[in-house]
């Protein structure tokens, strides 16, 4: 399964933008680059995906680098409702009974918000 | 759609019983996957389906777990006999292959 890197833990101010770095370097090609969060006491939300190109969603940005080796999810403005552990996933599209498909969970980074 | 559904939400048994946890994936998803969440070992994938058939079940601890999915609108892990070392939160998720997952609220298993 091809690994990501994630810092263990981030923080940032309530209402200023938010990096979260995400480095894939065995990334292969039919490799998506997915983001989930999981907030206190919840289930894993889904947050964002992409393959290529830079993705926008009303949760979030996702700004895929040009070798695809790493990634970063953007916060437009943190609210305190965004601390959470953030989770950056690769994911095989082919699927099938290759074992593609899979959805492994790291360590993820924690981010605090703080007002 | 109402989202994924587990049930139960919460389930105290004591330890040798079997314990059954049941999920309702999202309609025209393919894939299901069962995690188990502690705070020591963080979020596990167990098991996962694609197409009703399981693809990898490294995950399963033991035979003591197993899980089915015997259409594409319900699958079930059963533990059998429980131990208090499963308690966990249990999490089923479903999607399709090029889109991101969605999951249940989870169950909360207590063996006692």
């Amino acid at each position: 399964d091809a690994k990501t890197t994630q810092p263990n833990s981030m923080e940032s101010n309530e209402e200023e933008p938010v990096h979260l770095p995400c480095n894939h370097s065995t990334i292969s090609g039919t490799d998506y680059i997915h983001w989930y969060r999981q907030l206190p006491s919840q289930g894993p939300e889904y947050v964002i995906h992409g393959l290529t190109s830079n993705v926008n969603n009303r949760m979030a940005s996702l700004a895929i680098a040009e070798d695809r080796k790493s990634s970063t999810l953007i916060l437009h403005r943190a609210t305190l409702r965004d601390a959470a552990v953030y989770y950056c996933i690769l994911r095989d599209y082919i699927g099938g009974y290759n074992q593609g498909g899979k959805l492994i969970f790291g360590q993820g980074t924690e981010l605090s918000v703080k007002p | 759609d109402a989202g994924v559904i587990q049930s139960p939400r919460h389930e105290v048994t004591e330890m040798g019983q079997e314990v059954t946890l049941r999920c309702k994936p999202i309609s025209g998803h393919d894939y299901l996957f069962w995690y188990r969440q502690t705070m020591m070992r963080g979020l596990e994938l167990l098991i996962y389906f694609n197409n009703n058939v399981p693809i990898d079940d490294s995950g399963m601890p033991e035979d003591r777990f197993s899980a089915k999915m015997p259409n594409a609108s319900f699958s079930t892990l059963k533990i059998q006999p429980s131990e208090p070392r499963d308690s966990a939160v249990y999490f089923c998720a479903s999607s399709l292959v090029r889109a991101g997952a969605f999951f249940g609220q989870g169950t909360r298993l207590t063996v006692v």
